[in-house]
Formats: structure tokens, C-alpha cells, sequence
């Protein structure tokens, strides 16, 4: 069965600074993974998502995202975060084939300094 | 397409008591997933569907959680003898279930409260 793990519980950086939120999953094949944003009191909103093809995914808001298989990861990046992107971050996991459920990491809260 | 549609979004109840919480999918969406979410925590796998079948439901769950798609359609999660663990924000989101990778449609959640 697939997982995720967030490793960070908590990240400040400065507003104007360079972001990397780290996404680790588990699954024998090649899976399908998303991040998503939640501010407080919101809903999940999807950033981006990666199925297939270029390994290297765009986003909303100017986030990118990178599967690298053989570190099972799929770091999520930002060059320059503004303050409204204080939010929690939750990276997500499918699968194919019958086990296909999406599976999501417990989140990585980002605090943004003035 | 009205969105996913989560009744009630509020649920205020007392231990031991049962609750049922309706989720209506986005028409047409095939596949229908529930998530139970802590304050902090992210959402947690509960159960999901592909039509009215029920695909998998989360070993971490007891019996006294159940949930039902009988048509396909909108889906309801029971609770019975709830306890103050169950207090949770329970999410639906549904999906059109056609091919693997799609994106998940979140409804607004059923916020319980278990006193």
C-alpha cells in the first residue's frame, strides 16, 4: 500500500526567501501525487499534481514540484513565498491499479516572516 | 456543477450517541472518498467508492463507523456509540473516477463535536 511522510511539522522563512517543502512516498510502482494548500478555516486546494511525463511539474500561485524516483520524493519549491502563503501544506499519494486510493501526508505548516 | 455538498456542517452531540452525516458528490462523479481530519493533522484515509461499490475501508477504523453509496449517488457516514475521539472535521470529496490521477473535489466538511 502506498504512504507519505512530510518530514517537516513546521517551517518558517522569511517573505522574499526561497522555499522546499520535502514529500517523501512509499509505493512499488509509479505513483501519482499532488500537493495541496489549506489556509486556516479553508478548504484543500490543489497546487499541483504529477502523473506522468516531465518530472518537473508547474503549479498555481508559482509553485513547481519535482518527482525524482529515485529518492521517492516530490519536493515542493518556490523561488520567492509571499506572506499569504502561510498556510498548511499536504502532500498526497495514488496509486494504480485496485489500490488506488490517495493517501495524504500529515502536513508541513508554513510561517512566513515579515 | 453545484460543487460537493457536505450536510450538516455542524454536528454537536453527546457521547454515546449515533450520527449520520450525506455527502452529495459533484453529478456524475463516480468515485466518492471520506477523510476524517484532526485540527493540525492532514485528512485520514477513512473509506472510498466507485459508484455504490465500496472499495476499501480503513483498517484504523472501528465498526462502529460504516458508510453507504446506495445508488451511486450521495453516500452517508454513520457513527454509532460516537466517543470524544471521533471529534473530528469529516470531509467528502469525490472524483469522476475515470482514469487514475485526478483531482480531488472537496466538500466544506461536517465539523463534530462529541461532549
Amino acid at each position: 500500500a502506498q504512504s507519505v511522510t512530510q518530514p517537516d511539522i513546521h517551517i518558517t522563512v522569511s517573505e522574499g526567501a526561497s522555499l522546499e517543502l520535502r514529500c517523501n512516498y512509499s509505493y512499488g510502482a509509479t505513483p501519482y501525487l499532488f500537493w495541496y494548500v489549506q489556509s486556516p478555516g479553508q478548504g484543500l486546494q490543489l497546487l499541483l499534481k504529477y502523473f506522468s511525463g516531465d518530472t518537473l511539474v508547474q503549479g498555481i500561485k508559482g509553485f513547481e514540484a519535482e518527482f525524482k524516483r529515485s529518492q521517492s520524493s516530490f519536493n515542493l519549491r518556490k523561488p520567492s513565498v509571499h506572506w499569504s502563503d502561510a498556510a498548511e501544506y499536504f502532500c498526497a499519494v495514488g496509486a494504480w491499479g485496485s489500490d488506488d486510493k490517495i493517501i495524504f501526508g500529515k502536513g508541513t505548516r508554513l510561517h512566513i516572516l515579515p | 456543477d453545484t460543487g460537493v455538498s457536505q450536510d450538516p456542517r455542524h454536528k454537536i452531540t453527546k457521547r454515546g450517541q449515533n450520527v449520520t452525516f450525506r455527502c452529495d458528490p459533484i453529478s456524475e462523479h463516480n468515485r466518492l472518498y471520506w477523510y476524517r481530519q484532526t485540527l493540525g493533522q492532514g485528512p485520514e484515509f477513512l473509506t472510498y467508492f466507485q459508484n455504490e461499490a465500496q472499495l476499501e475501508k480503513s483498517r484504523l477504523l472501528s465498526d462502529r463507523f460504516s458508510a453507504e453509496r446506495p445508488k451511486g449517488s450521495f453516500s452517508t457516514l454513520e457513527i454509532q456509540r460516537t466517543e470524544q475521539g471521533d471529534s473530528a472535521m469529516y470531509l467528502c470529496a469525490s472524483t469522476p473516477g475515470e482514469t487514475p490521477g485526478e483531482k480531488l473535489f472537496f466538500g466544506s466538511g461536517t465539523q463534530l463535536s462529541v461532549l
